[in-house]
């Protein structure tokens, strides 16, 4: 069985702060494909990242970083000098490739709250 | 982006209404999603359709039908609900399994719905 947890569930944060996104992952998979999305407050899931299981390169996007560390089943998030525009809630999920259906397990979300 | 777009985005249904739910995308992609995002729950898959083929039904109860008339529609007819099945429906749609694994799944906006 898979498992996603997201630990936070809301963090606040003045806007220029940095913020960082805990998600650890429970899977017996060897391959497997982790995901961020985002979601504001007009309900759309906007995609961010996609990491596969055999890539362990951290990667950044902008004021986005992931760090992918296999050793604790971890893939957290950090938001660089933080904007308004960054509130929202934000999902981690996981996938592999037997899933049937394509499955994205997502962890509870976290809700971002970047005050001005 | 309006890779996904979903209608309508808010329904308000008495439980012995009759309703449909449309999704339909414009990415080329030939598998469509149906998940429910409940307050206290995390997202839930319902239903997946490959090449128009139901390929995963995760155990909802028969008051949600869906339908996948070809790769760029979606519905789900909606008849007798409950007011616990108040909540964002989201549509997904994404390619195949490629080389590379699970594709990555692109999500509409969803639709707020409210039994009363």
């Amino acid at each position: 069985a898979q498992k996603v947890t997201q630990a936070q569930t809301e963090i606040s944060v003045v806007e220029k702060e940095d913020v960082t996104l805990d998600c650890v992952y429970e899977t017996r998979d060897t391959t497997y494909y982790l995901f961020w999305y985002k979601q504001p407050p007009s309900g759309e899931l906007v995609f961010l990242i996609r990491r596969n299981s055999f890539d362990e390169q951290n990667e950044i996007s902008g004021r986005y970083s992931w760090n992918f560390q296999k050793s604790t089943s971890s893939f957290n998030f950090t938001i660089t000098a933080s904007q308004v525009v960054d509130s929202a809630v934000y999902f981690c999920a996981l996938t592999h490739d037997k899933a049937a259906g394509n499955k994205l397990t997502f962890g509870g979300g976290t809700r971002v709250l970047v005050k001005p | 982006e309006t890779g996904v777009t979903q209608t309508p985005r808010h329904l308000v249904m008495g439980m012995t209404n009759k309703k449909s739910l449309k999704c339909e995308q414009h990415l080329g992609h030939n598998a469509m999603y149906w998940y429910k995002q409940s307050a206290k729950k995390p997202l839930e898959l319902m239903f997946v359709y490959s090449l128009e083929e139901r390929v995963e039904n995760n155990s909802v109860p028969s008051r949600f039908s869906p339908e996948c008339p070809n790769s760029s529609h979606l519905f789900l007819h909606l008849h007798t609900l409950q007011p616990e099945d108040s909540a964002l429906y989201l549509c997904a749609s994404s390619h195949l399994n490629s080389p590379l694994g699970p594709d990555t799944q692109y999500f509409g906006p969803g639709t707020r719905l409210t039994v009363l």
